[in-house]
């Protein structure tokens, strides 16, 4: 199969602090990782395109300096929110695609920033 | 990014009624997938429609790639209350993939 791990699957933080989420391919390599955020009751909205060993591509109005991202395998990639805020409490949701399995979601995670 | 429409954007419907939802967009797409999405779960791919015109089931669920590669249709057919949650379609052209606003299930036993 194809299988995405997506951790924390949910975190509480400081306003002002960072926090990184990770989303892991299981049993595939991903060269490719999409990140995404999702509004209660909304859709699903790219953030960002996540390449191993090379800069991410990030959709238009998402803050780079913001949202970090980093590809450094081709298991992983991670996601870091910085100096968050409320207003960046979301669902962040990665996901992987692998041939012949098409795109595979991690479970999500869960930020509130207090 | 774009969005596909989606509709409706929710029903309310009985245990046992079939469903129907669809997907359409301005632009062409090379696969169409569905989705269903638990609360505070991700994604779950349904079905996946690779070509033109393509009938694809998955047991009770039922999906059409349109002839237009412009839009797709989801059925559901003898609703059950797992059945309950958000739909949502996908369409893929290249490594461009784009979700629909959504459909939101409730079935009521």
């Amino acid at each position: 199969g194809a299988v995405v791990s997506q951790h924390p699957s949910r975190v509480i933080c400081k306003s002002g602090t960072s926090v990184k989420i990770e989303c892991r391919s299981l049993d595939f390599q991903a060269t490719t990782m999409f990140w995404y955020r999702q509004f209660p009751k909304q859709s699903l909205m790219l953030m960002a395109t996540s390449n191993e060993g090379s800069k991410a591509t990030y959709e238009q109005g998402v803050e780079k300096d913001k949202f970090l991202i980093n590809h450094a395998s081709l298991t992983l990639s991670t996601l870091t929110v910085t100096s968050a805020h409320p207003e960046d409490s979301s669902f962040y949701i990665c996901s992987a695609s692998r041939t012949g399995y098409g795109y595979t979601f991690g479970s999500g995670t869960r930020l509130t920033v207090v | 990014g774009q969005q596909l429409n989606q509709s409706p954007q929710s029903m309310f419907i009985q245990e046992g009624e079939d469903v129907s939802m669809n997907c359409t967009s301005s632009s062409i797409f090379n696969t169409w997938l569905w989705y269903k999405q638990d609360p505070g779960e991700g994604p779950v791919l349904l079905i996946a429609l690779y070509k033109a015109g393509e009938l694809t089931s998955n047991g009770r669920l039922t999906a059409q790639f349109g002839i237009t590669r412009k839009d797709s249709f989801l059925n559901i057919s003898a609703s059950i209350p797992s059945d309950v949650g958000i739909y949502f379609c996908a369409g893929q052209l290249g490594n461009q993939f784009y979700f629909g606003t959504g459909t939101s299930l409730t079935v009521i036993p």
